[in-house]
């Protein structure tokens, strides 16, 4: 159990530009969740998947971000032409389904800034 | 709708002084509650929770919280502060047993500096 694994660690990007960011949960666990955390603030919930189903997408999630599971393993968030507003810290955590109500395990998260 | 807030951005106390970080939650359902840490340039980890089981929990690394219902809290203490506990701290709450999607929602965060 290697745990959560995000990449990269860093992302700087220019204005404009589309990025992808990559998650490895806790292997057999069938929750994979995507928060975004801002400077200063405490993370917020953007989507969650069930093994390769997308069972919710906060509003916060507009049309330039999508997220997928393809195999049910491992996530991707891709954001399209970026905005400085989208520097933040993309945090994903994974979790047993059966157990996601007791706190899940975070990744250490994929900073992106937004030059 | 559920939201915690957390007092006070920033505490300071003296190394072998008792930490405490405050936590107060509004949630219209039986709230799950967690506090996780958080050091810089890493993600979260787990202190620990309150599942509606008893009251007072027992986490990690000598912390420990107290639910209140009566004062809607759930605050965080420990004894005997370290330097090492110096990080953001970090109170989050769930709809616990009546949400499917288990989604946390996260207060604003508390950064505790523990000085010599």
């Amino acid at each position: 159990d290697t745990g959560v694994s995000q990449d990269p660690r860093h992302k700087i990007t220019k204005r404009g530009q589309n990025v992808t960011f990559r998650c490895d949960p806790i292997s057999e666990h069938n929750r994979l969740y995507w928060y975004r955390q801002t400077l200063g603030q405490g993370p917020e919930f953007l989507t969650y998947f069930q093994n390769e189903a997308q069972l919710e997408k906060s509003r916060l999630l507009s049309d330039r971000f999508s997220a997928e599971r393809p195999k049910g393993s491992f996530s991707t968030l891709e954001i399209q032409r970026t905005e400085q507003g989208d520097s933040a810290m993309y945090l994903c955590a994974s979790s047993f389904e059966s157990t996601a109500n007791y706190g899940y395990t975070f990744g250490s998260g994929t900073r992106l800034t937004v030059v | 709708a559920q939201s915690v807030t957390q007092l006070g951005s920033h505490v300071s106390v003296s190394e072998g002084a008792l930490v405490l970080l405050r936590c107060n939650y509004s949630s219209s359902v039986p709230p799950y509650l967690f506090w996780y840490v958080q050091y810089p340039n890493q993600g979260l980890q787990l202190l620990l929770k309150y599942t509606s089981a008893a009251t007072l929990v027992k986490g990690i690394n000598g912390f420990e919280a107290e639910f209140k219902k009566s004062e809607t809290s759930f605050h965080l203490t420990k004894p005997s502060a370290h330097m090492s506990d110096a990080a953001e701290y970090f109170c989050a709450v769930s709809p616990g047993a009546a949400g499917t999607a288990s989604k946390l929602t996260f207060g604003t965060g508390t950064r505790l500096q523990v000085t010599l």
